[in-house]
């Protein structure tokens, strides 16, 4: 299995709360990703990064920023939590730009 | 953009049964790939395919790029593969994945 940790792997915040969410690999892959999963709309891409410091949007990248300042971590930050950022949230990496993805276990957030 | 169609939405079979799991692209294909989502909800890469035939055990795959189309097979299903099938993708020159909506697959004891 590859080596991708997400944390934390539940959640429960007020709307308006910030929430960051962390995801480290120890699998060296450039390529980091994260996706959101929701009923009805499958897997959306909200960001992703291509090495340190080197990210881009993704599909869904409104109320979402992230940083990755080591090749291992990419942690997803929620400015201002809204209910509508409810959903969860996986993490995925990969050798290359849109080779084979390998996910973590995902994040479970609930705005209220 | 790149559209992507799974068929069945919704499959249940017995135990034993075989499957064909589909899927269409809008347009030309690559960096085509299957995953698994078990009833816990984690996603596993079952199969990187960009064209051609592979198999790993019960399961196997086949893209054909040019047509727009990638199957998935399962032989002789367990209960243990239930859950959801995606496949995911990038058109000629695309930088991202785009998911299809997947397959549901229930196996029945």
């Amino acid at each position: 299995d590859a080596g991708i940790t997400q944390s934390p792997r539940h959640k429960v915040t007020e709307t308006g709360t910030p929430v960051t969410l962390r995801c480290h690999q120890t699998e060296n892959h450039r390529y980091m990703y994260w996706y959101r999963q929701d009923p009805g709309h499958g897997l959306r891409l909200i960001h992703y990064s291509y090495g340190v410091k080197d990210t881009d949007k993704g599909e869904v990248s409104d109320g979402y920023s992230v940083s990755r300042s080591k090749t291992e971590d990419f942690l997803l930050t929620l400015e201002s939590a809204t209910s509508s950022q409810t959903s969860v949230y996986f993490c995925a990496i990969s050798g290359r730009n849109t080779g084979e993805l390998f996910f973590g276990e995902g994040s479970r957030l609930t705005v209220l | 953009g790149i559209q992507v169609e799974q068929s069945p939405p919704d499959l249940i079979l017995q135990e034993g049964a075989n499957s064909t799991l589909r899927c269409n692209f809008s347009d030309s294909v690559n960096n085509l790939q299957w995953f698994h989502q078990n009833p816990w909800g984690q996603l596993i890469n079952l199969f990187y395919i960009p064209s051609g035939t592979k198999q790993n055990g019960r399961l196997s795959a086949t893209t054909v790029a040019t047509e727009r189309y990638s199957l998935l097979y399962i032989s002789s299903s367990q209960t243990t593969d239930s859950g959801v099938y995606f496949c995911a993708g990038t058109i000629q020159g695309a930088q991202k994945l785009v998911f299809g909506q997947g397959t549901r697959l229930t196996i029945n004891p």
